[in-house]
């Protein structure tokens, strides 16, 4: 158990439609990162966010927004969904104060049909 | 910019070794390296930062060239439970990690 919480762990919609997505990062972590990962493929960066802030983004679309609340935790929105948004969507979590590492929750698997 | 990881696949037998790469195009304050199983969240495995310091796991090594911009996972005398994905993230600042694509190793008996 990474400590890292995320819900839902699975969602099946239909294009068109939006959803959200919750993340809970470890005690004491102020970075939150999400990441994208499509059937066989990497993980895809989307968005970073430090206590509230965000810190750098990567290839997400316009489509999709997230954001960092004041008790840390973190919601990706995904709107006008497409089938090839189908996909496992990770938050990670880290400190500075540790090593670095990033601890990744267990995903919300995507299915637009 | 992705980070370039090969080989792309690997199989292995029991208590062979195999090294993966990852080099990038730009200037890293560090190297993540983590494992993904199948149907599972990647775990971490090694963080190699500039300078030489090195954080991680006791079976597996690896190396950083700062120059070069290039890492290598060293996994020796392969265990079964070795198998799964493994990704290189590079990190040029704000803690902003970018990973391969990602290695699949394969350990059969």
């Amino acid at each position: 158990d990474s400590g890292v919480t995320q819900t839902p762990k699975h969602l099946i919609t239909a294009t068109g439609q939006r959803v959200t997505l919750r993340c809970s990062p470890r005690s004491g972590d102020l970075s939150v990162y999400w990441y994208q990962q499509s059937l066989d493929q990497g993980l895809q960066f989307l968005i970073q966010y430090y206590n509230g802030e965000e810190r750098a983004k990567g290839n997400i679309l316009e489509r999709f927004s997230a954001q960092q609340f004041p008790d840390l935790h973190s919601e990706l929105n995904l709107s006008s969904l497409e089938l090839g948004d189908s996909a496992l969507y990770f938050c990670a979590s880290s400190s500075r104060t540790g090593t670095g590492e990033l601890f990744f929750g267990e995903g919300s698997r995507l299915t637009v049909l | 910019q992705q980070p370039v990881q090969s080989p792309q696949a690997v199989i292995l037998r029991e208590g062979e070794d195999a090294v993966i790469n990852c080099s990038s195009s730009k200037a890293l304050y560090s190297v993540h390296w983590y494992r993904q199983k199948h149907g599972e969240a990647p775990v971490f495995l090694m963080i190699l930062l500039k300078g030489g310091e090195q954080k991680g796991h006791e079976k597996i090594s690896a190396s950083f060239n700062e120059k070069k911009q290039q890492s290598s996972l060293y996994l020796t005398a392969s265990q079964l439970s070795y198998s799964g994905t493994y990704f290189c993230g590079t990190e040029k600042g704000y803690q902003k990690v970018t990973f391969g694509i990602g290695t699949k190793l394969q350990v059969i008996p």
